[in-house]
Parts: C-alpha cells; sequence; structure tokens
C-alpha cells in the first residue's frame, strides 16, 4: 500500500522567516495531495492540496509543488507568524480511493515572535 | 451549514469493554471515513463507507467495525477494548462521487474527534 514520509518532525523559525515541509510518497498511482494543519486540541483542517496534473499551487503565504516523477511534495510558508504555529500533516490518496488518505508522520512547526 | 459533528467528545472505558461512536457528516456529502489519531502512529485510515457500504478499509483488527445509515450517518464501533486503542478517533466526510474526485471537489471535511481512554 501507499507509504508516506515527511520531514522534518520538528521545524523551529522566527516570525517572518519561510518554512519548507517535504513529504515523499511510493505509490505512483497517487493523485491528489492535501496538506492540513492542526492546532492543539482541535480538528485537522485543510489549508491547500494539488493534484497530479498540476505542479505548483498558490494561496496567498502558503504554496505546495509537487514533483510526480521523483515522487514527492512540498509545503512552503512564507512570512511565517506566530499563529502559524501548529502540527503539519501531508496526505496521498489516489486510484479509486476517496476518503483515503495516507498521511505523513507530521511536522511540529513553532514560529517565535 | 453544519460541519461535520462527532458524539460523544470524550469517553472512558474500561478493557474488555466496547464502544460505539457516532459521526454526522456534512449535509450532502455522502462519503464517511474514520481515522485513529495517536501520538506514536499519527492518522491511521480505520475504514470509508459510502451509500451504506464500506468501501476501503485500513490495516486494523476486526474489533474495529462501522456502518453508515441510509442518511449517510455512521457508526464505528471497538469491541473488546486494549489500551493501546486510546487515542482521538475522528471522521471525515466528503460527497464522495467521482465527478468531484475527478474535479477536484473531493475534499475531506474533519469532524472534532472522539477522544477514548482505555483503562
Amino acid at each position: 500500500g501507499e507509504n508516506v514520509e515527511q520531514h522534518p518532525s520538528t521545524l523551529s523559525v522566527q516570525e517572518g522567516d519561510s518554512a519548507v515541509i517535504k513529504c515523499t510518497y511510493s505509490d505512483s498511482a497517487s493523485n491528489y495531495f492535501p496538506w492540513y494543519k492542526q492546532e492543539l486540541g482541535k480538528r485537522p483542517q485543510l489549508i491547500i492540496d494539488i493534484r497530479s496534473n498540476v505542479g505548483e499551487k498558490k494561496d496567498q503565504r502558503i504554496a505546495v509543488t509537487l514533483n510526480k516523477t521523483a515522487k514527492h511534495f512540498s509545503l512552503h510558508i512564507t512570512e511565517t507568524q506566530p499563529e502559524d504555529s501548529a502540527v503539519y500533516f501531508c496526505a496521498a490518496a489516489g486510484g479509486t480511493s476517496y476518503g483515503k488518505l495516507t498521511f505523513g508522520q507530521g511536522t511540529i512547526l513553532t514560529v517565535h515572535p | 451549514k453544519a460541519g461535520v459533528t462527532q458524539t460523544p467528545r470524550y469517553l472512558i472505558k474500561t478493557r474488555g469493554q466496547q464502544v460505539t461512536l457516532s459521526c454526522s457528516p456534512i449535509s450532502g456529502h455522502r462519503s464517511v471515513s474514520w481515522y485513529q489519531q495517536t501520538p506514536g502512529q499519527g492518522l491511521q485510515f480505520l475504514f470509508e463507507y459510502f451509500s451504506e457500504t464500506q468501501r476501503n478499509k485500513g490495516n486494523f483488527p476486526g474489533r474495529f467495525s462501522g456502518r453508515q445509515f441510509s442518511n449517510s450517518r455512521s457508526e464505528m464501533n471497538v469491541s473488546t477494548l486494549e489500551l493501546g486503542d486510546s487515542a482521538l478517533y475522528l471522521c471525515a466526510s466528503t460527497r464522495g462521487n467521482l465527478r468531484d474526485r475527478e474535479s477536484g471537489a473531493n475534499v475531506l471535511t474533519f469532524g472534532a474527534g472522539s477522544r477514548l481512554t482505555v483503562l
């Protein structure tokens, strides 16, 4: 089955810096790659996603890139703010999967004021 | 538009007992998926239901089961609870149809979760 590896497990940055989180996946049939943000004690919330027919997608300070050949995708957050502090999860889904996501292990992002 | 609602939010059980968790999806969503979240294992897929049928299943023992009703509400059951079943159980809903998936509209929305503690 699909396997998703996520790095780093923890990331500490200063406010205003950029943060990059990287994920690799194993199943070449995967074609949907969402990123979720989970604040302490809250539910995971989708922040951005990308499909395999797109190489890059941007939404304000957040961008995701996808390299299908290398089977990796990355989350980029620019001009980080303290409220960006949370756990970020990447995930992959594909084939006939609708509600089945394979998640990475998560990255704890801390943005210091 | 109401979000995904899970009940109960917190519960404490003892080993050997069984538990039933409930999930009401967003109106119009026919797919409900369940995930187990633990500090050690992260977010792991349990199963997905669509139109009252299990469409996908993860690698969990048979003690974990689920079902979906005609109104798309779903329940999951864990029998013979073990200490290791202590976790946050999250459900997520999506419309779940092929057209949405192909157009990129098949986004999962999570509920707040049911936190289960097994003593």
